[in-house]
């Protein structure tokens, strides 16, 4: 099955300079990667979502670039703000059959001081 | 709408005893799924459906059943709790089980088996 592995585990940033997460994932069949915010006792919710046909894709702030050959993605959060603090996570869609299945890094904490 | 919901939002059991744990949706979605977090481990997928009558395994299913009589629900039961099942626990709905359909979470239930 699909292995994603997700660095760093914990990040801090002063306000307004930039983070970047970066994951790799094990199966090349994997078409699809969004990446998951969840704050201190919320759900996860997608802030952002690449599919294998597209190389970057950007959002205000957030974007988030895929390289299929070496099978990683990166987050990139610019002018980084203390409402950007939470785990963050990536995942890969294993698709099989009808179904889809995500498969989850471990997550990265992001703590933006000031 | 309210989306995914789903109780309780806290739960404390002894070894060995059985609780169910509900999910609903309104949003008329054919797929959901649980997960479960655990520190440092990510969400990993525990059981999944893609329709009423549908359900199929996801990477840490033992100790899980489910079922899906309709479309809206999916209860996950533990029917003899472990302490290594002490988890916070989300449901996830989404329109279809194909790669590319964001995934909504429920707010989660924390449950600790002593």
């Amino acid at each position: 099955g699909e292995n994603v592995e997700q660095h760093p585990s914990t990040l801090s940033v002063q306000e307004g300079d930039s983070a970047v997460i970066k994951c790799t994932y094990s199966d090349s069949a994997s078409n699809y990667f969004p990446w998951y915010k969840q704050e201190l006792g919320k759900r996860p919710q997608l802030i952002i979502d690449i599919r294998s046909n597209v190389g970057e894709k950007k959002d205000q702030r957030i974007a988030v670039t895929l390289n299929k050959t070496a099978k990683h993605f990166s987050l990139h959060i610019t002018e980084t703000q203390p409402e950007d603090s939470a785990v963050y996570f990536c995942a890969a869609s294993e698709v099989g059959g009808t179904a889809s299945k995500l498969t989850f890094g471990t997550g990265t904490r992001l703590q933006v001081t000031l | 709408n309210a989306g995914v919901t789903q109780t309780p939002k806290f739960q404390v059991l002894k070894t060995g005893q059985s609780m169910t744990l509900q999910c609903a949706q309104d949003m008329n979605h054919e797929y959901m799924s649980w997960y479960r977090q655990d520190p440092g481990m990510g969400l990993r997928l525990i059981h999944y459906s893609v329709g009423a009558g549908i359900t199929d395994q996801g990477e840490v299913p033992n100790g899980y059943n489910v079922s899906r009589s309709t479309t809206e629900d999916f209860p996950l039961r533990l029917l003899s709790a472990a302490p290594s099942q002490t988890s916070v626990y989300f449901c996830a709905s989404s329109p279809t089980g194909l790669a590319g359909n964001e995934q909504f979470f429920g707010p989660g239930t924390r449950l600790t088996v002593l």
